[in-house]
């Protein structure tokens, strides 16, 4: 069965203190692997898509690197308005559906 | 362009009634996904359309239906509303020649007393 685990659940940051957030997948046959950013109340924010094992992509203070059974989004240097919950999501077969994680509650103190 | 949108924003029912809750796909896109979001967890696909036809669907009961209009606009119908069912419901839109990326709607908060 095709499953998304996310670690911590938490996490608290001092603003310049970087660290990673982490997601381990199982699936038969990856089609993508997505990293959403969720505010309070709202829709998630894509992020990036990754594809294949060794890929890596940027966006200011994140990037997103991925091997064959995990992701991780690595945050260098955060601001508190990296405060969110960051959602990671796999596709698998022919259909969009899209399997997420718990998420992770991202804080960043000042 | 214009992006996801969906209404209403809140909506409360109670136990036994039935809700249509409608979402509006971003130009260009011709796919629409419903998901489910409990408070403090992840999104859980209901399921998804495809030129006006289901295309795959998850774990969910009958009493969730849904639509999609030539203009590619959607609807989510819930018959029989149940206390489990108060939740963050969001409609995602994609195209097919792209990645596949999916970009949500602000969601819509059902509350079912």
């Amino acid at each position: 069965e095709d499953q998304v685990t996310q670690s911590p659940e938490a996490l608290r940051l001092q603003e310049g203190e970087s660290s990673s957030l982490n997601c381990s997948y199982t699936v038969s046959g990856l089609r993508g692997l997505f990293w959403y950013r969720q505010d309070p109340g709202k829709g998630p924010e894509f992020l990036f898509t990754l594809y294949s094992a060794g890929e890596e992509k940027e966006k200011e203070r994140l990037k997103a690197t991925l091997t064959k059974k995990e992701s991780f989004l690595h945050i260098t240097a955060p601001k508190p308005e990296d405060s969110a919950t960051y959602l990671c999501a796999v596709r698998s077969g022919n259909t969009g559906k899209l399997i997420f994680g718990q998420g992770t509650t991202l804080q960043v103190k000042p | 362009e214009t992006g996801v949108t969906q209404s209403p924003t809140h909506l409360i029912k109670t136990r036994g009634q039935q809700v249509t809750l409608r979402c509006s796909s971003q130009s260009g896109h011709n796919t629409v996904s419903w998901y489910q979001q409990a408070l403090g967890q992840g999104p859980q696909f209901i399921f998804q359309y495809y030129r006006e036809e289901e295309n795959g669907r998850g774990n969910f009961p009958p009493r969730f239906s849904g639509l999609q209009f030539p203009n590619y606009s959607s609807e989510l119908n819930v018959n029989a509303l149940e206390l489990d069912d108060s939740a963050l419901y969001l409609c995602a839109s994609s195209s097919p020649g792209r990645g596949g990326e999916q970009f949500f709607g602000p969601g819509t908060r059902l509350t079912v007393l």
